[in-house]
């Protein structure tokens, strides 16, 4: 089984300020992860994903995000974020097996943008 | 080309009533899953399916919760004798029959049970 912990609730930044959402997990196979952010009222739109390759993963709107597979980490990254990031991002992994199987989701982290 | 397409977006029922949620999956994708999100919490998976088949319901309450995903038609996500506790977003997934390990999210269906 995996499990996915998202240690901040809540990450309240300025904008145009950098910003790391932080992401572990637990599994005792490999795994393929994501990250996803949901806009009020509206579904999942996923902003990046890491199947295999190079850990350094680029995603939609200037986020980036690193597997490290020794922490069991996979942290989100923005440089400089903009009010319009405001919306709650949620991690996700599955077993890597060739085959469709389902996602386990952390809780999520609220980035709260402000001027 | 459309999305993932989930109705209703909103349903309101009465406790013991019947709640049903329909879910028409990317044109060509053959694999359904149905996650649940309740307040202030994330996506659970509640159950896999593939064309007439379920593949995983692991995470489908026993009872009252039914899914199917006929050979024509979408995805339906059945919910009998609903209870408040059932209030939640239902969201549904789908992904095409090769794996490219990313699911497509709907928009979501918001029961609320009065």
């Amino acid at each position: 089984a995996q499990s996915v912990t998202q240690l901040d609730s809540q990450v309240p930044v300025f904008e145009e300020a950098p910003v790391e959402l932080r992401c572990n997990y637990s599994s005792s196979v490999s795994v393929y992860l994501f990250w996803y952010v949901q806009y009020p009222n509206q579904g999942l739109q996923l902003l990046l994903k890491y199947l295999s390759g190079s850990t350094l993963v680029k995603g939609i709107n200037g986020f980036e995000a690193e597997f490290n597979k020794s922490q069991t980490s996979f942290h989100l990254r923005k440089p400089s974020v903009h009010i319009s990031d405001t919306a709650e991002y949620f991690c996700a992994v599955r077993r890597d097996t060739g085959t469709a199987s389902k996602l386990t989701f952390g809780t999520g982290t609220r980035l709260q943008v402000t001027l | 080309n459309a999305g993932v397409m989930q109705n209703p977006r909103h349903l309101v029922r009465r406790r013991g009533q019947e709640a049903r949620l329909r879910c028409s999956p990317v044109k060509g994708h053959s694999h359904v899953y149905w996650y649940r999100q309740l307040p202030e919490e994330g996506l659970k998976f509640m159950v896999y399916l593939q064309k007439e088949n379920i593949i995983d319901e692991s995470g489908m309450p026993k009872e009252r919760f039914s899914a199917e995903f006929p050979k024509e038609g979408p995805s339906i996500l059945r919910i009998q004798q609903v209870v408040r506790g059932d209030s939640a977003a239902y969201f549904c997934a789908s992904s095409p029959i090769l794996d490219s390990g990313e699911q497509f999210f709907g928009p979501g269906t918001r029961l609320t049970v009065l």
